[in-house]
C-alpha cells in the first residue's frame, strides 16, 4: 500500500458528461501528478500540482482540470467526456517538486459509454 | 518519434531465467532513470532509479545506464512467478523544462 488514495475506483459515465475524480497523497507528500493510462499510449503525464499551485503541465486537455486544495488533496476534472476517455488514472505524489520518486494510488478506471 | 521507447512484449520466461529488459530514449537531458513494477489492475511502485550514468544493484535486480547510447536496462536475476508484471522504465530532467516520461511497459510473464 502506497499511502495514496483514489476515489472513485471505477466510473462508468455517458459521452458528455462531467465527472470528478479525487486523490489523497502520502502523508507528508506535497505535490501531486495525475496520469492517463490507456493500452495504446501507456502512461501519459497530465499535470503536477504542488502545495496548491500548478507546477508542471503535460498532455491536459482543456477539458480537464485539477486543483489541490490547502488539504492537499486533489481533484481531476474531466468535462464532455468522449469516448477516447476511458482509461484508468492514476495519482501520484511526492515529497518534493521534482522528486525521482513518486507515488502511486490505485487508480481510478473510467469508461465512458 | 516517442522520446522513451519499449518494447511492449510479451516476454515469457522460465523460472529462473535472466530477465533483461530495455528502453531508448532521444532527449539527453535526462538524468534520472527509474524501473517501476506495475502488477494488473494496481498502480505502478518504483524498483530501482540510477542517477546518471552507471549501475545498481539491489537484490536480484540491476539496473544500467548507457547514456552515450542513451540506452538502460533492467536485469532479474533468478526470475519468479512473482515477478510476472509490467515493468515501466520512466526518465526525469533535471535542469529546463520539468519532464518525467514514462516507457509504454514491457509485460513479463514468468513461467513455473
Amino acid at each position: 500500500d502506497s499511502g495514496v488514495t483514489q476515489t472513485p475506483k471505477h466510473l462508468i459515465t455517458a459521452t458528455g458528461q462531467r465527472v470528478t475524480l479525487r486523490c489523497s497523497p502520502r502523508s507528508g507528500d506535497l505535490s501531486v501528478y495525475w496520469y492517463q493510462q490507456s493500452l495504446d499510449q501507456g502512461l501519459q503525464f497530465l499535470i503536477q500540482y504542488y502545495n496548491g499551485e500548478e507546477r508542471a503541465k503535460g498532455n491536459i486537455l482543456e477539458r480537464f482540470s485539477a486543483q489541490q486544495f490547502p488539504d492537499l488533496h486533489s481533484e481531476l476534472n474531466l468535462s464532455s467526456l468522449e469516448l477516447g476517455d476511458s482509461a484508468l488514472y492514476f495519482c501520484a505524489s511526492s515529497v518534493g517538486t521534482a522528486s525521482y520518486e513518486q507515488y502511486f494510488g490505485p487508480g481510478t478506471r473510467l469508461t465512458v459509454t | 518519434q516517442k522520446e522513451v521507447e519499449q518494447d511492449p512484449g510479451p516476454l515469457s520466461v522460465p523460472e529462473g531465467a535472466i530477465v533483461s529488459l530495455n528502453c531508448t530514449y532521444s532527449n539527453s537531458a535526462f538524468q534520472y532513470f527509474m524501473w517501476y513494477r506495475q502488477y494488473s489492475r494496481k498502480g505502478p511502485e518504483l524498483l530501482m532509479y540510477t542517477y546518471s550514468s552507471g549501475n545498481k544493484e539491489d537484490g536480484r535486480f540491476t539496473a544500467q545506464v548507457d547514456k552515450s547510447s542513451k540506452y538502460i536496462s533492467l536485469f532479474i536475476r533468478d526470475s519468479q512467478p512473482s515477478d510476472s508484471a509490467t515493468y515501466l522504465c520512466a526518465m526525469k530532467t533535471t535542469s529546463g523544462t520539468y519532464k518525467y516520461i514514462f516507457g509504454t511497459g514491457t509485460r513479463l510473464k514468468v513461467l513455473a
